[in-house]
């Protein structure tokens, strides 16, 4: 049973567009969501995240959107560039007395920026 | 600044060796984690440990064992190594108590001929 999705597998943007990566979760005792950018043979890289209790968090190109009404978020990329082809990981954390902290990963979209 | 470090990036190995890998935290991260991400395969969690305990189990193979010792660098240890351990192994740092991201290391392949 996942309980973070990414259903969109892959995503074709053009470059200087915005591009919108959503996530979905269905645990709502998830207090902190993230987003990682992983390139092949390379390990995830913090991208951005989000507390519970906030509904937006801005960083440069980068804005996390979460609806917790919907247990949606959603990745914005405004504009698009070719670096920011990758594929996009989101994560949700969960704090449990039994193990201190836990992240549990979508599947991924892949992000593809065409020139 | 520092980051995460694995080591070795490569290692080759037979079938039915085994094989260590080792990772360093960054400096005052006391939480360490492994992810085990298979060709083409999303990244699955293995094993995690605070301050030299392990704290959570995820899908990692009884043949697999992991400890954190007390400079809180971490080694994840494979024996009876199989063709379908061939993978890339992550370990990610953090500091308990504060909510927030993990930190990975560029990880380790593991090809298993």
């Amino acid at each position: 049973d996942q309980q973070v999705k990414q259903n969109s597998p892959s995503l074709s943007v053009q470059e200087g567009r915005i591009s919108i990566l959503n996530c979905d979760y269905t645990n709502s005792m998830f207090d902190y969501f993230l987003w990682y950018k992983k390139y092949p043979a390379e390990g995830p890289t913090f991208l951005i995240s989000i507390s519970s209790i906030k509904d937006k968090n801005e960083d440069g190109r980068f804005t996390v959107f979460l609806n917790k009404s919907a247990k949606h978020l959603s990745l914005h990329i405004v504009p698009s560039q070719p670096g920011d082809s990758a594929v996009y990981f989101c994560a949700a954390s969960l704090i449990r007395w039994w193990s201190n902290y836990q992240l549990i990963w979508g599947a991924g979209t892949k992000l593809i920026i065409k020139p | 600044a520092a980051g995460v470090i694995q080591s070795p990036r490569h290692l080759i190995k037979e079938k039915r060796e085994t094989a260590t890998l080792k990772c360093y935290p960054i400096p005052r991260h006391d939480t360490v984690y492994w992810y085990q991400q298979g060709p083409g395969q999303d990244p699955q969690f293995l094993i995690s440990f605070y301050e030299k305990m392990q704290s959570d189990k995820g899908s990692i193979p009884d043949r697999f064992s992991a400890q954190q010792f007390s400079d809180y660098h971490s080694e994840l240890n494979m024996s009876s190594l199989e063709l379908g351990d061939s993978a890339l192994y992550f370990c990610a740092s953090r500091v308990t108590g504060e909510a927030g991201e993990l930190f990975f290391g560029e990880g380790s392949r593991l090809t298993v001929l």
